[in-house]
């Protein structure tokens, strides 16, 4: 089964700045089928990014995500108060869907 | 714009069967796929499995044994069953659109924490 790593574990910022965040799958993995969530506190995950690179409906464009083969990146241009969150990683791969561990965006 | 919401007991005792429905508004719950999500305490996700709205099911190979998944379309609802819960099972349980084909999900319900305990 393909893993998936997220790093940073947890990545300090200030508001304005811009965020990277890395997905990293143990196997190289198909670009359409590599998802990023969006989760604040006591919430349901969002969907921001599907196929690597496409914002789902209603995403602002400071979210934007690319990569391929094994390294895979979000990229948050300029932080705003409510994107501080945790972010999770997910593919699909031989009939079974899975998420990394998340990267949590803190102050 | 679709809304799901999951409804069910709070609190099961082990070896019992957890029980969940997840009810669809706002669009139909033919022609899509429909997952069940879980997240432990201050854990990650944990995919537990899909229907399809014609019945057509997958589950995560770790939770297959104990899982089953129903659909009732004249209802727009869809269902889970865990049988001999643990406390391990004990977690925030998702309804969410997606999986087969839609392989990222794009709709959530709001969650229900499902604990496992006598």
């Amino acid at each position: 089964d393909i893993v998936l790593t997220q790093s940073p574990g947890t990545l300090s910022l200030s508001p304005g700045e811009r965020a990277t965040l890395s997905c990293r799958a143990s196997q190289s993995v198909r670009s359409s089928y590599l998802a990023w969530y969006q989760q604040r506190p006591g919430q349901a995950p969002r969907l921001l990014i599907y196929g690597t690179s496409s914002r789902a409906i209603g995403i602002p464009d400071r979210f934007s995500g690319r990569g391929s083969g094994t390294d895979f990146t979000l990229t948050i241009s300029r932080l705003e108060p409510e994107d501080f969150a945790v972010y999770y990683c997910q593919h699909y791969g031989d009939s079974l869907y899975t998420f990394a561990q998340g990267t949590k965006l803190e102050i | 714009q679709v809304q799901l919401q999951e409804s069910g007991p709070g609190l099961v005792k082990p070896s019992e069967t957890l029980s969940l429905t997840c009810t669809v508004s706002g669009g139909s719950i033919s022609s899509y796929y429909w997952s069940w999500i879980r997240q432990p305490p201050g854990k990650g996700l944990e995919w537990i499995g899909y229907i399809y709205s014609i019945g057509i099911t997958n589950y995560n190979p770790s939770l297959k044994s104990r899982v089953s998944m129903s659909i009732d379309t004249s209802k727009n609802q869809f269902s889970l069953k865990l049988s001999s819960v643990t406390a391990a099972d004990t977690a925030v349980y998702y309804c969410a659109r997606g999986g087969g084909a839609a392989v990222e999900f794009d709709y959530w319900g709001q969650g229900t924490l499902v604990a496992v305990s006598s």
